[in-house]
């Protein structure tokens, strides 16, 4: 399996504009999770889904913040209008139930670095 | 109150020394505790984890639980200069209806000397 595929790696874009995330987890996994990482809050967790359903949506930061997973092999984020204090990097990490005995590892994607200007 | 709290470094730590890492956690329903390392630029990589209380060994790493506490942490002995990079400590918990939930520190960033 090639992982968990995050695209674009790099995303500038003006403030006001829309920009979309994407993500396609690892095949078979059943959760995926989106974060969010910057210097001064760390790896943040957005939400997260379970065999496509949004099960967690607390840490989105606002409205202007929506996700979805229409199906098991894709996801995205979506921010519009996006402003200069969502510039972080946004990982997206799949993982499947059960794997561990007594939790559950994580897979990351290599990330979207994402810089509203 | 953070979930999951660690000292944001950096850590400097000489070539061949053990660095010791450690994180809390506010949940005492949280069942088990991960250590992902990061390197500059890249996603996070599992390192190793734990969910009973005491020390487990994997090579060099040594992660040590205490739920009483609410206390784990990272030993790396004989450290080396490609251990230098961000460590995150992540908390794992299943909800009653079974959906599972990681939530991470801010990670510790470790610095070591030649």
């Amino acid at each position: 399996d090639a992982g968990v595929i995050q695209s674009p790696r790099h995303e500038v874009t003006e403030m006001g504009q829309e920009v979309t995330l994407r993500c396609k987890p690892i095949s078979g996994h059943d959760y995926l999770f989106w974060y969010r990482q910057t210097m001064m809050r760390g790896l943040e967790l957005l939400i997260y889904f379970n065999n496509n359903v949004p099960i967690d949506d607390s840490g989105m930061p606002e409205d202007r913040f929506s996700a979805k997973m229409p199906n098991a092999s894709f996801s995205t984020l979506k921010i519009q209008p996006s402003e200069p204090r969502d510039s972080a990097v946004y990982f997206c990490a799949s993982s499947l139930r059960g794997r561990l005995i007594g939790g559950t590892e994580a897979f990351f994607g290599q990330g979207t670095r994402l810089t509203v200007v | 109150q953070k979930e999951v709290e660690q000292n944001s470094g950096p850590l400097s730590v000489p070539e061949g020394a053990i660095a010791s890492l450690n994180c809390t956690y506010s949940d005492r329903g949280s069942q088990s505790f991960f250590w992902y390392r990061q390197y500059s630029g890249k996603s996070p990589e599992l390192i190793m984890f734990i969910y009973s209380n005491g020390d487990k060994e994997d090579g060099r790493f040594t992660a040590q639980l205490n739920k009483a506490s609410q206390y784990v942490s990272l030993l790396i002995r004989d450290s080396q200069p490609s251990d230098s990079a961000t460590y995150l400590c992540a908390v794992y918990r299943a909800s009653s209806f079974g959906n599972e939930k990681l939530t991470f520190g801010t990670g510790t960033r470790l610095t070591i000397i030649p």
